[in-house]
């Protein structure tokens, strides 16, 4: 169970593109999802986090209107890269956590999604 | 704003022998969780800690919460190609927010 689908895994496209990505809980409801942006051989750092049917929360040093977060329902997040230019490129990956229950509580994360903008 | 560090960065190993990663955090910790991500793949998570100085054995891996709540360590006894892998401690806040922060990793190499 609690099985979290990142689609898709890799983005090739060229600058200025704007990219959507999507994180779907397939067998949980997730009010709360989180994306984090991976650069090689690096931690993970903490971009946002996307709320249910509320504006998402952004870390400092975020761009909000550049990294565009969507949480529609209990199962899907999306983020979207707005205009992308080669250094956004990175490893984005999503995590969700299960609706029940407090704050102790695992994440459970996609696959990422490597993006490259030429 | 938080921090958590993790030393040390990279270890390399000779199979069979053991690993330790230490986990410090700059705020108390309400839990602490540990991830292991393989190279090219996603974080995975291993176990959480949520008492003051617990310990929690995983087969070959033992976990430990500090009693402070604010560092935690991950041993590996007699390791294996298999472990082969960065590992994360991550933990929300004390003020008990739902977002984590992850610590800086620890890369293992496992030599055969």
């Amino acid at each position: 169970g609690a099985v979290v689908s990142q689609h898709p895994s890799r983005v090739i496209c060229k600058s200025g593109t704007s990219v959507k990505i999507e994180c779907r809980s397939l067998d949980f409801q997730a009010t709360t999802m989180f994306w984090y942006r991976q650069f090689p051989k690096q931690s993970l750092m903490l971009m946002a986090t996307s709320n249910e049917g509320s504006k998402a929360t952004y870390e400092q040093g975020v761009e909000k209107d550049k990294f565009l977060i969507n949480h529609a329902s209990l199962t899907l997040s999306t983020l979207t890269v707005t205009s992308a230019h080669p250094e956004d490129s990175s490893f984005y990956i999503c995590s969700a956590r299960i609706a029940r229950g407090g704050s102790n509580q695992p994440q459970h994360f996609g696959d990422g999604t490597r993006l490259s903008i030429l | 704003g938080q921090q958590v560090m993790q030393i040390p960065q990279y270890q390399h190993v000779q199979e069979g022998e053991d690993f330790t990663t230490y986990c410090n955090s700059s705020t108390t910790l309400s839990n602490i969780q540990w991830y292991k991500q393989r190279p090219g793949g996603h974080p995975v998570f291993l176990i959480q800690l949520v008492k003051s100085g617990e310990v929690k054995k995983q087969k070959r891996l033992t976990f430990q919460f500090g009693e402070a709540k604010k560092n935690s360590s991950l041993h590996i006894t007699a390791t294996q190609t298999t472990d082969v892998g960065t590992y994360f401690c991550a933990g929300p806040p004390s003020s008990g927010t739902y977002k984590y922060i992850f610590g800086t990793g620890t890369r293992l190499k496992v030599l055969a």
